[in-house]
């Protein structure tokens, strides 16, 4: 059974204070980790894919990186507007389905 | 207009009742999908369909029923509604064609059971 786990579960960070989200994962056959940005009150919307380890993704201030076992969401000095919710999800080949299984998010919230 | 469009985005039912959620979607995807969302629990699949003739549970399908009308459209249903049911609800979207299959949001629906 495919499983994710985000860390942590809300951070706080003063604008211009960068830092990192984390998604570790297990799967069987990685077909692609996904990152996605939620506002309140909205649906999740697509940021990047990542399919294997050493890959990077960049955009504006966000830049994903994946391992084996884990991906990192990193925040170069953020801005207010990028306050909301990051949830990783995970696609593995189990079933033939390839069905994405969510982790439960990091809220982020940048003080102005 | 939005890709992906989920009706009613606000409701409030009565224990017991039967109601029924919507989704429509405009971007020609063959794949759809509907998840539920709680506070500290993340997304959690309910059903999904890869065409109109295919229909899987998810993880969570006990009190739910889904039909695909047509490959645009997916509507969710609770046969008899229970506080528990109280969630937010998304559907969601992907192109089977692809390799990639990056899912498309709704808005979202606000359930209220009472």
């Amino acid at each position: 059974e495919d499983q994710v786990t985000q860390s942590p579960e809300a951070l706080r960070l003063q604008e211009g204070e960068s830092s990192s989200l984390n998604c570790s994962y297990t799967v069987s056959g990685l077909r692609g980790l996904f990152w996605y940005r939620q506002d309140p009150g909205k649906g999740p919307e697509f940021l990047f894919t990542l399919y294997s380890a050493g890959e990077e993704k960049e955009k504006e201030r966000l830049k994903a990186t994946l391992t084996k076992k884990e991906s990192f969401l990193h925040i170069t000095a953020p801005k207010p507007e990028d306050s909301a919710t990051y949830l990783c999800a995970v696609q593995g080949r189990s079933g033939g389905s390839y069905i994405p299984t969510f982790g439960r998010g990091t809220s982020l919230i940048v003080h102005p | 207009d939005a890709d992906v469009t989920q009706t009613p985005r606000n409701r409030i039912t009565k224990t017991g009742k039967r109601i029924m959620l919507e989704c429509s979607q405009t971007k020609g995807h063959d794949r759809m999908y509907w998840y539920r969302q709680d506070p500290g629990l993340g997304l959690r699949l309910i059903y999904y369909s890869f065409d109109v003739k295919d229909i899987n549970k998810g993880e969570i399908s006990d009190g739910y029923s889904v039909s695909r009308q047509a490959q645009a459209k997916f509507s969710l249903s609770l046969e008899s509604a229970i506080p528990n049911q109280t969630a937010l609800y998304f559907c969601a979207t992907s192109d089977g064609g692809t390799a990639k299959n990056i899912q498309y949001f709704g808005a979202g629906t606000r359930l209220s059971v009472l």
